[in-house]
């Protein structure tokens, strides 16, 4: 069974950065797409962003609003995707999900998520 | 990025039929056949209830039904349970430029 747990989430002062962990389990890793999810306190699910798996290239996709301050990275020989955070501004606070692609559009399986609270 | 369009609420009473609806446009869901849709508690991980429009990943009860009309998908939910009770979004490809686009979401009430 897949296993998705993040961490790394916490308050952070506006312009700050902070650093998202994934460690995933239950699957093979180094063949998934992954992705990170978000949603702001009230609202709805927000992508954030995408990673290809290596032989697909492991590159990137970003959403427009994050675009420029996020950067996303894997580590196939932890099993860990990433989510650097720059740049932060209040309307980046939420819960942070990760999320494992299945063999279409979707996803597959998420984490629980980790929180993330930008205020001066 | 425009969010798909999904009523923000629905209700049912046990036993019943309820259906959410997602619409979007030829860009997104009219174009693709790659509509998903996720159920969430809060404080817990979404899970995934139907993907490709109308495909149950094992596990899910058959309970839950998919099907899209041009711009319009729908996810039905039949025989409606206290556990049903629940924020629900789908989600949409919609091209390599914008690959992921969700709806607003749609919290459902058991009665």
């Amino acid at each position: 069974e897949a296993q998705l747990v993040e961490s790394g989430g916490g308050f952070v002062k506006p312009g700050g950065s902070l650093r998202l962990s994934c460690a995933a389990s239950g699957f093979t890793f180094r063949r998934a797409w992954m992705s990170w999810v978000r949603q702001a306190p009230g609202k709805g699910l927000e992508w954030v962003g995408r990673i290809r798996s290596q032989s697909a290239g492991g590159t990137t996709d970003y959403a427009a609003p994050v675009k420029g301050r996020i950067s996303i990275s894997r580590d196939d020989s932890k099993n860990t995707l990433y989510l650097q955070m720059n740049s932060l501004k209040s309307e980046d606070t939420g819960v942070y999900y990760c999320a494992h692609y299945g063999d279409a559009e979707y996803f597959q399986d998420w984490g629980q998520g980790t929180l993330v609270r930008v205020s001066s | 990025q425009s969010a798909l369009t999904q009523p923000p609420s629905a209700s049912g009473s046990p036993g019943q039929s309820v259906t959410i609806s997602c619409t979007g446009t030829s860009s997104d869901v009219g174009g693709y056949n790659f509509v998903s849709w996720y159920q969430h508690h809060p404080g817990k991980a979404p899970k995934l209830m139907i993907f490709k429009v109308s495909q149950r990943p094992s596990g899910v009860s058959n309970r839950f039904s998919g099907s899209k009309s041009g711009n319009t998908a729908s996810l039905t939910v039949s025989g409606l349970q206290a556990d049903d009770e629940a924020d629900y979004y789908c989600l949409s490809y919609a091209g390599s430029n914008n690959p992921v686009v969700f709806g607003g979401g749609t919290k459902l009430t058991v009665l």
